[in-house]
């Protein structure tokens, strides 16, 4: 079946730097990826949508610059978390959508720590 | 506006036991409802899910669950639990996938 491939599975980082974090659909092409995140004990917030060659989404109260997507091509979307800090630690997730929209496929995660 | 309550946010159960898990939904119109599990650390796996036909839906892993339209419910069971089901359960109702709206969440522990 389909799968998405997230990567890293596990970052830490001092507090300044910038992270990025890979998902890939590794037998469909995805022309939309979606980004989550995840806080201890509480569900998955959407923050944005990643559109292939164009300009992402963000949902309201997420910033756009200090989230950067790129989905370059159909296979691939990141996030880049620049000038991280401590209160961007969380777990992130992103996913991708089938054709249709009836089934979404999740990656295993990305645990980013900002010391 | 579309939103999802998880009732219960602990269950424990002892292996074997049969298990339900609650889910009611608010939406304007028949939605996709979704049921997903969570292992620590992982993202999330697709249980089932239900837009149309049959209101009784069956998933992997032994999981079943039923769409009530009348109660606004899309509860999820199993008839015997193993041990390794023990996880985050999400709920998510939604015009598709990605539109989706996800509940808080059920941790289910499974006692030996």
């Amino acid at each position: 079946g389909a799968v998405v491939s997230q990567h890293p599975s596990r970052v830490i980082c001092k507090s300044g730097t910038s992270v990025k974090i890979e998902c890939r659909s590794l037998d469909f092409q995805a022309t939309t990826m979606f980004w989550y995140r995840q806080f201890p004990k509480q569900s998955l917030m959407l923050m944005a949508t990643s559109n292939e060659g164009s300009k992402a989404t963000y949902e309201q109260g997420v910033e756009k610059d200090k989230f950067l997507i790129n989905h370059a091509s159909l296979t691939l979307s990141t996030l880049t978390v620049t000038s991280a800090h401590p209160e961007d630690s969380s777990f992130y997730i992103c996913s991708a959508e089938t054709t249709g929209g009836s089934i979404q496929y999740f990656g295993a995660g990305t645990r980013l720590s900002v010391l | 506006a579309q939103s999802v309550t998880q009732p219960d946010i602990h269950i424990t159960v002892s292996e074997g036991a049969s298990l339900e898990l609650r889910c009611n939904y608010s939406y304007g119109a028949t939605p996709y409802l979704f049921w997903y599990v969570q292992s620590p650390g992982q993202g999330l796996q697709l249980l089932l899910k239900y837009f149309s036909g049959d209101t009784l839906v069956q998933g992997i892993k032994g999981f079943e669950a039923e769409f009530k339209r009348s109660q606004s419910s899309f509860n999820l069971r199993k008839p015997s639990v193993h041990w390794s089901d023990a996880a985050e359960y999400f709920c998510a109702v939604g015009a598709r996938a990605s539109k989706s709206t996800f509940g808080d969440g059920t941790t289910l522990t499974v006692k030996p």
